[in-house]
């Protein structure tokens, strides 16, 4: 059964900290993996990963993803009250389009 | 510009009605899915269909139906209410063809069953 682990399930920083969220997954055919971000309506796309050791970077987002140890980490550096969110990891398998949902980690960043 | 869109955004049902809430998409994808997403559970998948005339069930099916009968819509229904049935309710699609798997969302319709 394919299963995606996000830790931690929660998080409180402040803003101008740096966070680190993780994700971890046992899936056959591995394809992808996608982080999303979810506010009050529905998730936004943030990164899709296919290759391990490269780096997706978008402004203070950045992504990696490990094939090998089978984990990706998402970092928000500087962050900022509009970060405050749920992120949510998914993998994808290959030759289909059914995802695997982790649970999502809430962030909160507070002034 | 190409969308997917969910109604009702927001719905009150009392228990043991059927109850359908729609989801059309305009990117003329073949995948569309369905999750509902509660506090705790993250989004689990209902449904979901590669293409017209395909169904297929998902982690949490017992209580939910589909049918695909055109590429633009999935409707989802509930054959009889259940307070247990009352969440938030996601629909997506994504392009099957295209090595990039990124799925689209809607905007979500909030379901209370009472």
């Amino acid at each position: 059964e394919d299963k995606v682990v996000q830790s931690p399930l929660s998080l409180v920083v402040h803003e101008g900290d740096t966070v680190t969220l993780n994700c971890s997954y046992e899936v056959t055919n591995f394809r992808s993996l996608l982080w999303y971000k979810q506010e009050k309506k529905a998730p936004t796309f943030l990164f899709m990963l296919t290759s391990s050791g490269i780096e997706k970077k978008s402004g203070r987002l950045s992504s990696i993803l490990d094939k090998k140890e089978l984990f990706s980490i998402l970092n928000i550096t500087a962050t900022q009250t509009g970060d405050s969110a749920i992120y949510l990891c998914a993998v994808a398998p290959t030759n289909a389009g059914k995802s695997t949902f982790g649970d999502g980690t809430t962030l909160t960043v507070k002034p | 510009d190409a969308e997917i869109t969910q109604s009702p955004r927001h719905k009150i049902t009392e228990t043991g009605r059927q109850v359908t809430l729609a989801c059309h998409q305009t990117w003329n994808h073949n995948n569309m899915f369905w999750y509902r997403q509660d506090l705790g559970h993250g989004l689990r998948l209902i449904h979901y269909s590669y293409g017209v005339q395909d169904t297929n069930k998902g982690e949490v099916s017992d209580g939910y139906s589909v049918s695909r009968s055109n590429t633009e819509d999935l409707p989802l229904t509930l054959e009889s209410a259940a307070s247990s049935q009352t969440s938030v309710y996601f629909c997506a699609s994504s392009d099957k063809g295209l090595p990039n798997t990124e799925a689209f969302f809607g905007q979500g319709t909030r379901l209370t069953v009472v």
